[in-house]
């Protein structure tokens, strides 16, 4: 079945403690990028890669850190995380960039106390 | 900077009726428009998109209009139907890859 799968779907953790969410696509997609969504602000864009080892910022990369080794694989870090990371995480994959619609994976909540 | 504006955060439709949807957009670059539908503890499915060559677009139930001009495009639902309730995004995207999204419509449709 084709999928996006990111992992784990809930995470709790405290400011300054070191996680990786993990992304990881079946399609053979080439695009990647990960979105965080809060209430009234929709979903912004954090990073994006256009193929292997292209990696290029979003509109709200502060904090987060990103690497596109391998095609299906695109995890998101976040080195020491704080409150305001607090949200709702959603990592996509399409064919290409542009008008090639995302298939979304099924979110992760994290909480940062 | 929101780029992408959808102004209604709510809208409720009788089942049968249409539903439209609105959004503008301020960056003239944006070439790909598209429609995300989301349920709650999923991720947003894709609905429909338009290019901005075309004004129109027609998928079953759902349309997309668009006006380059005026920087603005439209999502009709005809009829809506209970499974339709939902929050929907409005995305647009240029050629290299960034991508901003509306802040959402949630849709009701009542019996």
């Amino acid at each position: 079945e084709a999928q996006v799968t990111q992992n784990p779907r809930y995470l709790i953790t405290v400011t300054g403690k070191k996680l990786t969410v993990t992304c990881s696509q079946n399609m053979n997609h080439e695009y990647m990028s990960w979105y965080r969504q809060d209430p009234g602000l929709g979903l912004r864009q954090i990073y994006y890669s256009m193929n292997v080892e292209v990696t290029d910022k979003g509109d709200v990369p502060e904090g987060y850190k990103v690497s596109r080794k391998e095609k299906r694989n695109f995890p998101l870090i976040l080195e020491s995380p704080s409150p305001n990371q607090t949200s709702l995480y959603f990592c996509a994959s399409a064919g290409h960039s542009g008008g090639s619609p995302l298939h979304f994976g099924n979110g992760t909540r994290l909480t940062v106390t | 900077d929101q780029q992408v504006k959808q102004n209604s955060p709510s809208l409720s439709v009788q089942e049968g009726r249409i539903s439209i949807l609105n959004c503008d957009y301020t960056n003239s670059m944006f070439d790909y428009f598209l429609w995300y539908k989301k349920y709650p503890a999923e991720g947003p499915t894709f609905l429909i998109s338009i290019s901005s060559i075309k004004d129109k677009n027609e998928d079953g139930r759902f349309t997309v209009f668009l006006n380059k001009s005026a920087k603005h495009l439209s999502l009709h639902i005809v009829p809506s139907q209970p499974g339709d309730s939902a929050v929907y995004f409005c995305a647009a995207t240029d050629s290299w890859g960034k991508l901003q999204f509306g802040a959402g419509t949630q849709v009701v449709v009542t019996p």
